[in-house]
């Protein structure tokens, strides 16, 4: 198994710009998420998903779009990109009950200049 | 809504001696669990250890144990005869019980573990 993996694993974009980042689990598992990690900040949520075609959104959700028409593919679409989003975005995703943990992507390191 | 605090920004610790990272939470779901997540420098989340809301037992993994402390909303990480490759930023985080059809952990800030030799 691959578990979470992620694309790219760095971008830089310029405001403005639009870009989707890549998200896949091949674990069969129901429950994907999109968190952001800055600078003492901890992760936060930005969107999540319980199951293909639900989704809802999370602390952070202004400025980021998400779909799921698959189990596998969970993608986060910037839809015009500000340099408050420069950040390391990590994907989740887990199983079954609340008390399953989160297996995490490598992460995307985003600039946007 | 669910809070996550972790009060130590960064920790120094001789190496072999025993570490207890705090975290304390504030929820008003009825049912959650309690997660900790190591992350070294090279980036990636390590799970480490699960204490849920109604487990009557502290949780324990290897060298790692959780204080769970229900009534004062404690969940504190031990961690046992410290290695060098203990060095690393340390999550709390946690899950509630999903009411609603939310999903999702909420994250404390973090502590920076610095384990000397």
């Amino acid at each position: 198994n691959a578990g979470v993996t992620q694309t790219p694993k760095f971008q830089v974009l310029k405001t403005g710009q639009s870009m989707t980042l890549q998200c896949a689990q091949d674990m069969n598992h129901e429950y994907m998420s999109w968190y952001r990690q800055d600078p003492g900040m901890g992760l936060r949520l930005i969107h999540y998903s319980v199951g293909a075609g639900i989704t809802d959104q999370g602390e952070v959700p202004n400025g980021y779009n998400v779909s799921r028409s698959t189990t596998e593919d969970f993608p986060l679409r910037l839809l015009s990109a500000a340099p408050s989003q420069t950040s390391v975005y990590f994907c989740a995703s887990r199983g079954g009950g609340p008390d399953y943990e989160q297996y995490f992507g490598p992460g995307t390191r985003l600039t946007v200049t | 809504a669910q809070k996550i605090t972790q009060t130590q920004p960064g920790m120094f610790v001789q190496e072999k001696e025993a570490v207890t990272l705090d975290c304390t939470y504030d929820t008003s779901d009825p049912s959650y669990g309690l997660f900790w997540y190591k992350q070294p420098s090279s980036g990636e989340m390590i799970f480490l250890i699960y204490q849920g809301s109604y487990d009557q037992q502290n949780a324990t993994e290897g060298r790692y144990s959780l204080n769970f402390q229900k009534a004062r909303k404690s969940a504190n990480l031990v961690i046992s005869a410290s290695q060098l490759g203990d060095s690393a930023m340390y999550f709390c985080a946690m899950r509630g019980s999903g009411g609603g059809g939310a999903d999702g952990l909420t994250f404390g800030k973090g502590t920076h573990l610095i384990i000397q030799p």
